[in-house]
């Protein structure tokens, strides 16, 4: 399988814990975005990655929430602290630029007692 | 701010009949408009996408009509299968920059046997 690959696809955890998912990308693609789908909505943007540069972030993303692409390959989106409202699917996509089409991964469903 | 508007919340369809999803969106810097299918617990895929200097596209039993001066597209299935039941977003983005997709609400399809 050469799609979007996430892991855990899914994960409880207590409030306050941290957590940590990773994504791999489809491997030529140099652009990576996080996601975040709460129940009945639409998928919102959080972050993207060109290459290994984070280039923007949104105002969603609170400073309890990192992203990393260290070597431009694989990334992870950590949560520190986290909260009830942390509850969501994460999800991470990737494209190239000339392609424009980004394709998903399957997620990870993050639950937070 | 929403700015990608997606009609009806949800739709029954009989199976063979068509299924009509409308989107509307604001900013004028977006140029590509896909739309996406998401069965639970999975993550969106891409179903078929569109740019303003066509007003139809056609793959298979999939059709997006396109009005820019309205500022909005829809989705046609056409023979709609049970198989076709599913959530579908409408999205949109820029072609240049970071290429983040804004998604509308969602629209839950059912196609009764």
């Amino acid at each position: 399988d050469t799609g979007v690959s996430q892991d855990p696809r899914h994960k409880i955890t207590k409030r306050g814990q941290n957590v940590t998912f990773r994504c791999d990308p489809i491997s030529e693609h140099n652009r990576l975005y996080w996601y975040r789908q709460t129940l009945g909505q639409g998928p919102e943007f959080l972050t993207y990655f060109q290459n290994e540069a984070q280039l923007e972030k949104s105002r969603l993303l609170s400073d309890r929430f990192s992203a990393e692409r260290p070597k431009g390959s694989f990334s992870t989106l950590e949560i520190q602290r986290t909260e009830q409202g942390d509850s969501a699917m994460y999800l991470c996509a990737s494209s190239s630029p000339d392609r424009v089409r980004s394709f998903f991964g399957q997620g990870t469903r993050l639950t937070v007692v | 701010q929403q700015q990608v508007k997606q009609s009806p919340q949800s739709l029954i369809v009989q199976k063979g009949g068509i299924s009509i999803i409308n989107c509307a969106y604001e900013n004028t810097a977006f140029d590509y408009f896909p739309w996406y299918q998401q069965f639970p617990g999975k993550g969106p895929a891409l179903l078929i996408a569109i740019r303003p200097d066509v007003s139809e596209k056609k793959e298979g039993r999939f059709t997006i009509s396109f009005n820019k001066s309205a500022k909005q597209f829809s989705l046609h299935i056409m023979d709609s299968q049970p198989g076709d039941s599913a959530t579908y977003f409408c999205a949109a983005s820029p072609t240049e920059g970071a290429q983040k997709l804004v998604f509308g609400q969602g629209t839950r399809l059912t196609i009764n046997p």
